[in-house]
């Protein structure tokens, strides 16, 4: 069975200043790995996405992460986050044989004026 | 494009009330979902759906109904609420299994 870990809760970072979340997961099967943001009283809007090929991703808002299959994680980065970048953020994967989504608990950021 | 439409956006129940949570999506996609989030959590899968006329259980499909009988629909079914069943709840659709799942805008459901 797939799980995914966020180590991290909550992370709080003043606006401007570099971010990492942290995405771990376990699975035995090749599996392809993404990132959701949560904003306020919404549904969950894709921010990148990892399938094969370049272990670093690219996605919405200036996001990007780098999977690696060595440590099975999955970090999601940015360089300079805005105030506007404040949500709840998770991890998920699934693989290639089943068709199920596995999320990570959240990690809520948090961006201070 | 509607996407994924959730109705009703809110709820209220008393112990032991049954309801119908609706989704539809317009993007003709074959996999369909519903989630339950919990703080802390994160999101949990209750059914999903890889076609019209096929179901299947996921991590907590306890005291819950699905059926798929066109591809658009998925409605889920609480026979019996129950305080526990107190949650958020997201329908999301994908068109394949490695397509990102698309999301409705969710139902708070308390259940008293």
């Amino acid at each position: 069975a797939q799980s995914v870990t966020q180590l991290d809760s909550q992370v709080p970072v003043f606006e401007e200043a570099p971010v990492e979340l942290r995405c771990n997961y376990s699975s035995s099967v090749s599996v392809y790995l993404f990132w959701y943001v949560q904003y306020p009283n919404q549904g969950l809007q894709l921010l990148l996405k990892y399938l094969s090929g370049s272990t670093l991703v690219k996605g919405i808002n200036g996001f990007e992460a780098e999977f690696n299959k060595s440590q099975t994680s999955f970090h999601l980065r940015k360089p300079s986050v805005h105030i506007s970048d404040t949500a709840e953020y998770f991890c998920a994967v699934t693989d290639n044989y089943g068709q199920n989504f596995v999320f990570g608990p959240g990690t809520r950021l948090s961006v201070l004026p | 494009n509607a996407g994924v439409t959730q109705t009703p956006k809110f709820q209220v129940l008393k112990t032991g009330q049954s309801m119908t949570l609706q989704c539809a999506q317009d993007m003709n996609h074959e996999y369909m979902s519903w989630y339950r989030q919990d703080p802390g959590m994160g999101l949990r899968l209750i059914h999903y759906s890889v076609g019209a006329g096929i179901t299947d259980q996921g991590e907590v499909p306890n005291g819950y109904n699905v059926s798929r009988s066109t591809t658009e629909d998925f409605p889920l079914r609480l026979l019996s609420a129950a305080p526990s069943q107190t949650s958020v709840y997201f329908c999301a659709s994908s068109y394949s299994l490695d397509s990102p799942l698309h999301f409705g805008n969710g139902t708070r459901l308390t259940v008293t």
